[in-house]
């Protein structure tokens, strides 16, 4: 069974400090990763996928992947209490089936002013 | 994305009824996809629907879901004889392409309540 693990949380961290956010994958055959962030009852919003083995940076947010460990993670510097939100993580096999994200339950994050 | 567009938002539904929800895929879009959300848990896929046909419904309930996406108007998820276990948020995203690059933008949603 394909799945998507994430620490369920909590996460609180200060104003202005580096969240980290994991997620690991149970499907080798992965090809596409993204993250999305949801405020309560909104709908997910897409805010980073990557793709290739390594790091990729968009503003405040950096999404580093690792096949070999089937390891993702996103990392968001200088934290603004705007994000405080349930980040997703979601994978896909790629290909055909690209439209077929497996996602995680979310890590609720709360960044504290 | 504020370009795909659900409704209702809200919907309450005793049990034994219908529930139909619609989704107005963004402007220029073929592809639908519906995906839910239980209380708790992370969305789950559900059907993936082209104009008139659909392509992949291998995470829909065997009973009591449909969907169906017709040739003019919106597509439309149909629960019938509705279940407590039914409450959920139902979402639906577009895509112009067979979601090829699985970058999905979701609408705000349809608030299913079981009472």
């Amino acid at each position: 069974q394909k799945e998507v693990e994430q620490n369920s949380g909590p996460l609180s961290v200060p104003e202005g400090a580096i969240a980290s956010l994991n997620c690991t994958y149970s499907d080798r055959g992965s090809q596409s990763f993204f993250w999305y962030r949801q405020y309560s009852g909104k709908s997910p919003e897409l805010i980073m996928s990557i793709y290739s083995n390594g790091d990729k940076e968009d503003g405040r947010f950096t999404a580093q992947l690792n096949k070999a460990s089937q390891y993702v993670s996103l990392l968001i510097r200088d934290s603004q209490p705007s994000d405080s939100a349930t980040y997703l993580c979601a994978v896909t096999l790629g290909g055909g089936s690209n439209y077929k994200l497996t996602f995680g339950k979310g890590t609720l994050l709360t960044v504290n002013p | 994305n504020a370009g795909v567009m659900q409704n209702p938002r809200h919907l309450v539904r005793r049990r034994g009824q219908e529930a139909r929800l619609r989704c107005s895929p963004m402007k220029g879009h073929s592809h639908v996809y519906w995906y839910r959300q239980l209380p708790e848990e992370g969305l789950k896929f559900m059907v993936y629907l082209q104009k008139e046909n659909i392509i992949d419904e291998s995470g829909m309930p065997k009973e009591r879901f449909s969907a169906e996406f017709p040739k003019e108007g919106p597509s439309i998820l149909r629960i019938q004889q509705v279940v407590r276990g039914d409450s959920a948020a139902y979402f639906c995203a577009s895509s112009a392409f067979t979601g090829d690059t699985g970058e999905l933008f979701f609408g705000e949603g349809s608030r299913l309540t079981v009472l």
